[in-house]
Formats: C-alpha cells, sequence, structure tokens
C-alpha cells in the first residue's frame, strides 16, 4: 500500500537560512509526489510536484524540492527561509488503484524566527 | 477567478443533528474529494467521485453522505450517525482523477464542531 512519512513534527530555523522539510514515501510502481502548504484555518495550496524527469523540482513561492529514488525521498527545500513560510507543509503521493486520491503525510510545522 | 468555495466557513452541531457542508467549484473538474482534517493526523478521504451521479467511499466514510447531482457541486452530510464530528473539512477537486500529473485543488475548508 501507498503511504508518505513526514519524520518531524516541527521544523526551526532562523530567517534567511537554508530550510528542509523531509518526506519519505512507499510506492509501488513510479510515484507521483506533490507538496502542499496550509496556512491557519485555510485550505491547501499546490507548491510543486514531481512526475518524472529531473530529480530537482522547482515549484511556487522558491520552493524547490529533491527526489531520491533509491532513498525514496522526496524532502521540500528553500535556500533562504522568510517568516512569512511559516506554515503547516504537507507531503502527498497519488495513489496507485483507480481512485485518484492523494495519501498525505502527517504534516510538518515550519517556525521561521526572525 | 476560479476556484472551489466551501461554506460556511465555520458551522455548529447539536447532538442527534445532521449538518450539510456545501463544496461548489467553477474549474470545470470532474473529479472530487472531501477530506478530513484533525491535529497531527495529515487529511483523510470521506468520500470521492470521478463524475457526476457517480460517487465512492473514501477510508473513513461512517457517519457521512453525499451527493454529486451537478458538476460542480459537492455536498457532504454529517449524520448523527457521525460521533466524532469535530474537524475541519476540506473538499478537492482536480482535472480528472486518472490524470496522474495534475494537483488538487482545495477549498478554504469548513470548521465544524458540536455544540
Amino acid at each position: 500500500a501507498q503511504s508518505v512519512a513526514q519524520p518531524e513534527d516541527q521544523v526551526n530555523v532562523a530567517e534567511g537560512n537554508p530550510l528542509t522539510v523531509k518526506c519519505t514515501y512507499s510506492v509501488s510502481g513510479n510515484p507521483y509526489l506533490f507538496w502542499y502548504v496550509q496556512y491557519p484555518n485555510r485550505g491547501l495550496q499546490f507548491l510543486l510536484k514531481y512526475i518524472t524527469g529531473d530529480n530537482l523540482v522547482k515549484g511556487s513561492y522558491g520552493f524547490e524540492a529533491e527526489f531520491n529514488k533509491s532513498q525514496t525521498s522526496f524532502h521540500l527545500k528553500k535556500p533562504s527561509a522568510l517568516v512569512s513560510d511559516s506554515a503547516l507543509y504537507f507531503c502527498a503521493v497519488r495513489d496507485g488503484g483507480n481512485t485518484g486520491k492523494l495519501i498525505f503525510g502527517q504534516g510538518t510545522t515550519l517556525q521561521v524566527k526572525p | 477567478d476560479g476556484g472551489i468555495t466551501q461554506s460556511p466557513k465555520y458551522l455548529f452541531r447539536k447532538e442527534g443533528q445532521n449538518v450539510t457542508l456545501s463544496c461548489e467549484q467553477n474549474l470545470n473538474h470532474d473529479a472530487m474529494y472531501w477530506y478530513r482534517q484533525d491535529p497531527g493526523q495529515g487529511l483523510r478521504l470521506i468520500y470521492y467521485s470521478q463524475i457526476v451521479n457517480d460517487f465512492q467511499k473514501g477510508d473513513i466514510a461512517e457517519g457521512y453522505s453525499v451527493s454529486r447531482e451537478k458538476k460542480e457541486s459537492f455536498p457532504l452530510t454529517v449524520t448523527s450517525a457521525q460521533k466524532n464530528p469535530t474537524a475541519f473539512y476540506l473538499c478537492a477537486s482536480s482535472i480528472d482523477w486518472a490524470i496522474s500529473n495534475q494537483p488538487q485543488h482545495f477549498g478554504d475548508g469548513t470548521r465544524l464542531s458540536i455544540l
């Protein structure tokens, strides 16, 4: 069965420092991976996706993610964090069956301190 | 602007009462989804609909019901059988459930609480 794990409940970084939010996955077949961000009392906003091709995927708001097949990871990165990046981040993998549904990790809270 | 509209933003339910959460999209998407979000548990799928007049149970469908009579609308009813309904409910849509590389788009959610 497909699954996603985000091993850190919270990540703390100082503004201007690089950030990484970790995600590992387990799928049968090719993985279709997504990152979303959620601000308080709002819905999820799509950041980026990996379908196939380059292992470094660039997305919205300066975020990028590195796909590593051997480590089954899809970590979210940003070279220089902003206070406004503070939010809840979700990694998701598309279910391999005939549903189209996404399977989400439990989420990681990113706190960027000034 | 195209998007997904969920209403109301906040909803309160009394014991034994059914309540209905609205979800409307003007993106012309075929597929729609309802998720439940609880703190520290990520999102869990309640129901999904791949096309109008069709819907399927997700992972936690007990105590919920849906309808999909129109392409743009996918209302969720939380019935009195759902014993722990307090949560944040998110509606999403995608162009076509079979297109793997398309993301889902989300509404801004409805927060349901018990009186």
